[in-house]
């Protein structure tokens, strides 16, 4: 079991232009976690979501941040119109469906930096 | 929805002692509470957990205390060594469906 992957670790874009950040959960894993860490700051929820359901999103900015976590492949956060403030490093984390209490593994993070 | 706060934000303590960290959640629903540690620039990492229905559960040198009427659960770790220095959080969870983290406490080990 490779763990969560997510890719790229590293991300440069100009103002203006769009990010895509990658998770491929666990295997066997259909939940999937995204957050967002500023430097010396903590984990802030983003979204969460299901195969081809988005469960809870209130931690999405309302504008130009969008998710999806489709039936195949991997989950994708995506970042239009990127700004200087989006930068940061951005993790998932993906646990399994089963009832009870489970554990949430992390990725290793992409960080975007934003120029 | 579950708001979890977390004290205190940095912590230094002398290499042997004790640290304690502390957390409080606002949803009696939440009946998982883990514990991440994220060293400089890696992923966090669960060190240790704890479900409702137990008080205490310790490993090795951590230990993580629950007080359900309280709505509040530490982290206890003893005989502190220099690689225990990094960011640990705690968070809250309802039957493992989403986690609200704590806003976490960077804990330096003094030699």
């Amino acid at each position: 079991n490779a763990g969560v992957m997510q890719n790229p670790r590293h991300l440069v874009r100009r103002r203006g232009q769009e990010a895509r950040l990658r998770c491929s959960p666990m295997k066997g894993h259909s939940h999937v976690y995204w957050y967002r860490q500023l430097p010396e700051e903590g984990l802030k929820f983003m979204v969460y979501l299901q195969k081809e359901n988005i469960i809870d999103e209130s931690g999405m900015p309302k504008e130009r941040f969008s998710a999806e976590f489709p039936k195949e492949g991997p989950s994708i956060l995506r970042i239009q119109q990127v700004v200087r403030g989006d930068s940061a490093a951005y993790f998932c984390a993906s646990s399994p469906p089963t009832l009870g209490n489970t554990e949430a593994f992390f990725g290793q993070g992409t960080r975007l930096t934003v120029v | 929805g579950e708001n979890v706060e977390q004290h205190p934000s940095t912590l230094s303590v002398q290499e042997g002692d004790s640290a304690v960290i502390k957390c409080t959640y606002s949803d009696s629903a939440s009946n998982y509470f883990p514990w991440y540690k994220q060293e400089l620039g890696k992923r966090p990492q669960l060190i240790i957990d704890i479900r409702s229905n137990v008080g205490e559960k310790k490993d090795q040198r951590i230990a993580v205390t629950l007080n359900k009427t309280a709505k509040h659960f530490s982290l206890h770790i003893t005989e502190t060594q220099p690689e225990d220095s990094a960011v640990y959080f705690c968070a809250a969870s309802v039957n493992g469906n989403q986690f609200y983290f704590g806003t976490g406490t960077s804990l330096t080990v003094i030699p």
